[in-house]
C-alpha cells in the first residue's frame, strides 16, 4: 500500500480557498486516491476520488498530476463548518484492498 | 435511504468483560468494514466482511472477531476487554468490497473500559 504524507494542521479564515497536499511517492498503477472528511465524534464522510487530473465536485476538486505521487484536495471558500480532519487515502480499486488512514490533517477555520 | 446504524452508540464496560457491537449497513451494501479510533492511534482498519466471509484483517489481537450475517448486518465481538480498547468502533458500509467502493460510515460505538 502507498504511504502518504499530508500537514498535520492548516489554519484559514471563513471565505478562502484552502489547499490540502498530500505526497504518495510510491503510488501503484491501479491506485486510485480518495479523500475523506471527519468531524468529532462522527465517521468520515466521503468527499472525492480520483485517478488523474482534475476531478471536481459540489464540495471539492482533487488535482493530481501527471506522475501522480502527489494530490491536492481545493476547498472553495471554506466556512466555519468545514473544520475538520481530513484523510487522504491511496488503494487500488479492486475488491479486497483494505484502507489505511494516516493521521489526517487537520484543518481549523477561523471568522 | 437510511444511513448506516450502529448500536449501542455508547457502552461501559469492566475489563476482563467482552462486549459486541452491532452495525446495519444501508439496505443493498454487501461490504461491512469495521475500525478503531482512538486519539493516539487513530483510525486503524480492523477487518472487512463481504457476503457474510471475512474479505480482509487488520493486525489486532485474536480477542477482536467478527461475523456478517445473510442480510449484510455485521456484529464485532471483544473479548477479555483490557483498558486500552477504549475506542470509537466505527463501522463501514459500501456496496463492493472497500478497495472498491465509496465507504458510508456510521456514528460509532463509544466504548469505554474501566
Amino acid at each position: 500500500l502507498a504511504k502518504t504524507t499530508q500537514p498535520i494542521s492548516m489554519d484559514s479564515y471563513e471565505g478562502q480557498e484552502v489547499n490540502i497536499t498530500c505526497s504518495h511517492n510510491n503510488i501503484a498503477t491501479n491506485d486510485y486516491i480518495t479523500w475523506y472528511q471527519q468531524f468529532p465524534s462522527q465517521g468520515p464522510r466521503f468527499i472525492i476520488q480520483g485517478y488523474k487530473t482534475k476531478v471536481t465536485n459540489e464540495v471539492a476538486s482533487l488535482f493530481i498530476p501527471a506522475d501522480r505521487k502527489s494530490s491536492t484536495l481545493s476547498l472553495p471558500r471554506v466556512s466555519l463548518s468545514d473544520t475538520a480532519v481530513y484523510y487522504c487515502l491511496v488503494a487500488a480499486n479492486q475488491a479486497g484492498t483494505a484502507l489505511i488512514f494516516g493521521k489526517g490533517t487537520t484543518l481549523s477555520v477561523s471568522s | 435511504k437510511a444511513g448506516v446504524t450502529q448500536t449501542p452508540r455508547y457502552l461501559i464496560k469492566t475489563r476482563g468483560q467482552q462486549v459486541t457491537l452491532s452495525c446495519s449497513p444501508i439496505s443493498g451494501h454487501r461490504s461491512v468494514s469495521w475500525y478503531q479510533q482512538t486519539p493516539g492511534q487513530g483510525l486503524q482498519f480492523l477487518f472487512e466482511y463481504f457476503s457474510e466471509t471475512q474479505r480482509n484483517k487488520g493486525n489486532f489481537p485474536g480477542r477482536f472477531s467478527g461475523r456478517q450475517f445473510s442480510n449484510s448486518r455485521s456484529e464485532m465481538n471483544v473479548s477479555t476487554l483490557e483498558l486500552g480498547d477504549s475506542a470509537l468502533y466505527l463501522c463501514a458500509s459500501s456496496i463492493g468490497s472497500q478497495g472498491a467502493y465509496e465507504q458510508y460510515f456510521g456514528p460509532g460505538t463509544r466504548l469505554t473500559v474501566t
